[in-house]
């Protein structure tokens, strides 16, 4: 059974670092695309990006580029989204989600239960 | 690429048929998906490429379209149908997902 495991809930303040984790099971983590989905309190699905963790390859949606870093760490099979500083407007909860097929764009068939991440002064 | 679900909300009632539309700002193909989120949890895929049923999913939903214009069908809402729906073209980089539409009970 495919699993995304996510890191808990965070409170961090203005301009503090942060790397949130989703750990994988079930399946060749190696082989599969990672992404990320951002959901702003009482909003909407985004995609941030996607990494695959084989040869670390990202990609990144330009509403993202520049403001988090996805990486993958493949002997424990567990892909990281990486804020350097973070801003009150990173609050929200954070998915990882697999893509159906062995392609960066597209359909989500597992997702992880979601990181809550907190910032505030 | 935009997507531009309609309506935002809609009130039902247990076994009525629930229509739902999303609209593309171009051309994707038949590149689009369906998630249901119940509050709380993570979103669930139900269909993708338009119109196959993701595998456990129950057959009372259904979509159907292609290029700019999709529709998801719950043929007969169930108590466990009331949840938000969102749909995902994953046409090109960056994927999006339209704006959600809440199924509530009337």
């Amino acid at each position: 059974e495919v699993q995304l495991a996510q890191s808990g809930a965070e409170m961090k303040k203005p301009g503090e670092s942060l790397k949130i984790s989703c750990k994988a099971s079930g399946y060749s983590f190696s082989h599969y695309w990672v992404a990320w989905v951002r959901q702003m309190p009482g909003k909407g699905l985004e995609w941030m990006g996607v990494i695959y963790p084989d040869d670390s390859d990202a990609r990144y949606s330009p509403s993202f580029q520049g403001h988090v870093t996805i990486s993958a760490d493949m002997s424990i099979s567990t892909a990281y989204l990486h804020w350097s500083s973070l801003k009150a407007s990173d609050t929200a909860i954070y998915y990882c989600a697999r893509p159906h097929y062995g392609q960066p764009f597209s359909p989500f068939d597992s997702w992880g239960q979601g990181t809550l991440v907190t910032v505030s002064s | 690429i935009q997507l531009t679900q309609s309506p935002p909300s809609l009130s039902a009632s247990v076994g009525d048929r629930v229509t739902i539309t999303c609209r593309a700002s171009q051309g994707i193909r038949d590149n689009l998906a369906w998630y249901q989120q119940k509050p709380g949890k993570a979103p669930n895929l139900l269909i993708y490429t338009a119109s196959i049923l993701q595998s456990g999913v129950p057959s009372r939903f259904s979509g159907s379209g292609s290029e700019t214009d999709f529709t998801l069908t719950i043929s007969s809402l169930q108590p466990e149908d009331f949840a938000t729906y969102y749909c995902q073209h994953v046409n090109t980089n960056p994927l999006t997902f339209g704006g959600g539409t809440k199924v509530e009970i009337k």
